[in-house]
């Protein structure tokens, strides 16, 4: 069964840093873009980053650049999110979701499947 | 960027019901437009991607339509398993945006 598991959340300080991780299984992990997706507390899904299947192209959403980084090791089937000057408004569950395709220049594609879910909470 | 208008913000239905969820791009999508449900304390679950492409697994009840800028979910026949919040995603260009979701609630 084709899956993804997020890890890596937790409590960090305002202007601290946090690396969540997204292992994939059951697919060919370099065949696919992956991506980001939080959720604060009580709030509707925004979309945060992605990267393509070989990890040479990244998107990013307005509120994360230059504080966000995505990458991926194909070789260990993961993506990752470092995050960096962190605020409280960054406090959300952080999904990760496979795309349905390998680039990210054409558009249409869809997430599937999403993992559970890691929470990362920014307060002092 | 693009915005997605997604209404209404919630509904309230009875079983048998047949609803209708609308999503509105402030720029054409083409087809390039998915929705998920989500429950409480679960991940969102893709339903219809591309429009009208019903996801492996997922009830016939559900079906997609739409195209540009206007775009519609309809459940045929509530569930009571339908009862969830449900979002659209536009992916014609990034950064990729949801709708604000319509939660559907037991009248």
């Amino acid at each position: 069964e084709v899956q993804v598991l997020e890890s890596g959340g937790g409590m960090v300080q305002p202007g601290g840093s946090l690396r969540l991780s997204c292992a994939a299984g059951a697919f060919t992990f370099s065949n696919h873009a992956m991506s980001w997706v939080r959720q604060a507390p009580g709030k509707g899904l925004e979309w945060v980053s992605a990267i393509s299947g070989r990890g040479d192209s990244t998107y990013y959403a307005d509120f994360v650049k230059g504080r966000f980084t995505i990458s991926r090791d194909n070789s260990k089937s993961t993506v990752y999110l470092q995050m960096n000057s962190l605020r409280a408004e960054d406090t959300a569950v952080y999904y990760c979701a496979k795309c349905d395709r390998e680039s990210l220049w054409s558009s249409g594609s869809w997430l599937d499947p999403w993992g559970q879910g890691t929470l990362v909470t920014v307060s002092s | 960027d693009i915005q997605m208008t997604q209404s209404p913000s919630s509904l309230s239905a009875s079983v048998g019901d047949r609803v209708t969820i609308t999503c509105r791009a402030s720029q054409s999508l083409t087809y390039s437009l998915n929705w998920y449900q989500q429950k409480p304390g679960k991940a969102p679950n893709l339903l219809i991607y591309a429009a009208s492409g019903l996801q492996s697994g997922v009830p016939s009840r559900f079906s997609g339509s739409g195209s540009g800028t206007d775009f519609t979910l309809t459940i045929s026949s509530l569930q009571p398993e339908d009862f969830a919040t449900y979002y659209c995603q536009q992916s014609y260009s990034p950064p990729w945006t949801f709708g604000h979701g319509t939660k559907v609630e037991i009248k």
